[in-house]
Order: structure tokens, then sequence, then C-alpha cells
């Protein structure tokens, strides 16, 4: 079974520019999380699908970024204009309806720099 | 509010010692707790959990934590420390009335010598 997948792996951006990063959860998983990492901190919640429909944006910083999960399928997540501060690892998890006391399962992250 | 506290930086220990990994959280319900580790290049690997029952969890790879809910503490634990044990591990806590959302720690680098 294939895993958590999400591209690319590392983008490299100058300020103002657009990035759009993709992720592919497991098949059948309706639960779906964007996470970002900045250096040598926690690991910050983003935001949460439930198929198409998003159910926690709690965490998205301001509103240039942009998550979409058309279909409740795969999901991208958009930063328009890209900012020096948004440099980081995004990390996309999924995970199977309803399951509260379950793990999520984690991609390998893509490492956005913003120059 | 939910919060996850790993006051480590860093844990060095030789191969063969015991290693912990600190871990305390505060949460409004019953806390749902999760060790992650992130090996170089990787992405988080699901190490083992706390739910309910008994307070001693074992997880994958030799790894154990203890739930102690009057210390509101979840510390990682194996008894004897391996080279390849060295990573990046993530504690996480979820409100048990809430849906989704698991919040992390700020991760501790586990460093193992020869």
């Amino acid at each position: 079974e294939a895993g958590v997948t999400q591209f690319p792996s590392h983008s490299v951006i100058e300020k103002g520019q657009t990035v759009t990063l993709r992720c592919d959860p497991i098949s059948g998983h309706d639960n779906l999380y964007w996470y970002r990492r900045v250096m040598g901190k926690e690991i910050k919640f983003l935001l949460h699908f439930v198929k198409e429909s998003k159910q926690d944006e709690s965490g998205m910083p301001n509103n240039r970024f942009l998550a979409e999960r058309t279909g409740g399928t795969y999901s991208t997540l958009k930063v328009q204009p890209a900012e020096l501060e948004d440099s980081g690892v995004y990390f996309c998890a999924s995970s199977q309806a309803g399951a509260n006391t379950g793990e999520l399962f984690f991609g390998e992250g893509s490492r956005l720099t913003v120059l | 509010a939910q919060s996850v506290a790993q006051p480590e930086d860093q844990v060095n220990v030789a191969e063969g010692n015991p290693l912990t990994v600190k871990c305390t959280y505060s949460v409004s319900g019953n806390p749902y707790l999760f060790w992650y580790v992130q090996y170089p290049n990787r992405g988080l690997q699901f190490l083992l959990k706390y739910i309910t029952g008994d307070n001693l969890v074992k997880g994958s790879y030799g790894f154990e934590a203890e739930f102690n809910k009057s210390q509101t503490s979840f510390h990682l634990k194996k008894p004897s420390a391996l080279v390849n044990d060295s990573a990046l591990y993530f504690c996480a806590v979820r409100d048990g009335s809430v849906r989704g959302k698991l919040i992390f720690g700020q991760g501790t680098e586990l460093s193992v010598k020869p």
C-alpha cells in the first residue's frame, strides 16, 4: 500500500513568487492534515480536511495560504506571494474516517526555501 | 488550550545505556498521546500511542512510554539504546473530546554514540 506522498520534496523560490505543494493521502483516508515545521521549532498544525471539506483551518497563518482538496482526494497548498518567514518543511498527513484515537500517517514533507 | 512541552532540545546517550526523552502535556479533556520519530530526510513515523488502559505502552523498535496522569507526562523510554535510534523525536497530544488535529512538541534530538 502506498503511503502519503508529497511533491515537490524541495522548492526554492524568491520572495513574492508562488509555490504550490501537493499531497496525495493514503487511498481511502478521509482525513487530511497539513502541518509546518519552521527550523528548530514545533510542528504546527495548519488545517484539516474531512473529504473535500475544511474541518478546521485555525492554523492557517494568513490569507496568502490557500488549501484545496477538490474531490476529496489529493490536496494542494498554495502560498502566494511567498515571504521569507514561510520557509520551512510542510508535512501532510492522513488518517481514516472517524479515527480520533488513531495515528496520523505522514508524508516525507516538502521543504520550502524562500530567498 | 492544548500544549506539549519537550524540555530537552537534545539528549545524548551511550549505546547500550537506557534512554529517556521527556514530554509533558496540557489538555482540557482526556489525553490521547503519541510519539513520532523522524529520521534524517524522512517523514514522521508513528512509534506508539496511549489512549486508555495500561499506563505503560509498548511500541516499535523496542520503545515504550509511560503515561502519568498526576504529572501530566508521557516520557519515552528504551532500556538499551542503539546508534540507529539517533533521530528527532516528537511527542504529540490530541484532546479526546475533539476530533482531528494533533498538537506537537518542538522535538528532541536524540544522539546515541557507540
